[in-house]
């Protein structure tokens, strides 16, 4: 199955630490997306690309927040200086461009635990 | 925010079929019905979506009302496995180069029970 994948699926750090997620989208799609979601809520949109420019960006995204997609393949979100309200599912999608009708599919996500 | 209603939580019997309504009566001309789901620890899965008409694939129908302001997706031959949180978005069409994101709300929780 060559679906989207997230890596790790669970990260337990410490307040204040830095933690680094990567995505690897399904290999033809262009466009990735980052969401957050946290307990009883659904995910939240963070930010998109499309191939390596990242086009938009939640309010959510404070700035200890970083994404990238350097070669517009796999990317990876860096969140700095931990909070425990960072604590939630970080959640991977993409699609084959940005129409409308075509599906963003999703990876399972990283669970993050801040103590 | 959401642009779509709906129900907190349904009940449904192992082997019925599963009704879950949706309603987005603000919906424009160009928006496209999604739903997905999402089961415990996993990330959301695409079901189907829809512009207009009704649409089948093989997880499940999606019937579109005709002045498209509702829509119920149809889980035809409900499994212990269908046990997940529904999610009905409508998603908008702004072109090719922008977001048209998915906007998630709050989902229908739909418990199979045997």
């Amino acid at each position: 199955d060559t679906g989207v994948s997230q890596d790790p699926r669970h990260k337990i750090t410490k307040r204040g630490q830095n933690v680094t997620f990567r995505c690897d989208p399904i290999s033809e799609h262009n466009r990735l997306y980052w969401y957050r979601q946290t307990l009883g809520q659904g995910p939240e949109f963070l930010t998109y690309f499309q191939n390596e420019a990242q086009l938009e960006k939640s309010r959510l995204l404070s700035d200890r927040f970083s994404a990238e997609r350097p070669k517009g393949s796999f990317s990876t979100l860096e969140i700095q200086r931990t909070e425990q309200g960072d604590s939630a599912m970080y959640l991977c999608a993409s699609s084959l461009g940005g129409q409308a009708n075509s599906p963003l599919h999703f990876g399972n996500g990283t669970r993050l635990t801040v103590t | 925010d959401a642009k779509t209603t709906q129900p907190p939580s349904m009940d449904c019997a192992e082997g019925r079929a599963a009704n879950l309504p949706c309603n987005h009566s603000t919906i424009s001309g160009n928006e496209y019905v999604y739903w997905y789901r999402q089961i415990h620890s996993q990330g959301p899965q695409y079901i189907i979506h829809g512009l207009k008409n009704n649409e089948t694939n093989e997880m499940a129908s999606l019937i579109i009302t005709e002045d498209r302001k509702s829509s119920t997706l149809i889980l035809p031959h409900a499994t212990l496995r269908d046990t997940a949180v529904y999610y009905c978005i409508v998603r908008p069409s702004f072109g090719n180069n922008a977001g048209n994101m998915l906007t998630f709300g709050g989902g229908t929780r739909l418990m199979v029970k045997p």
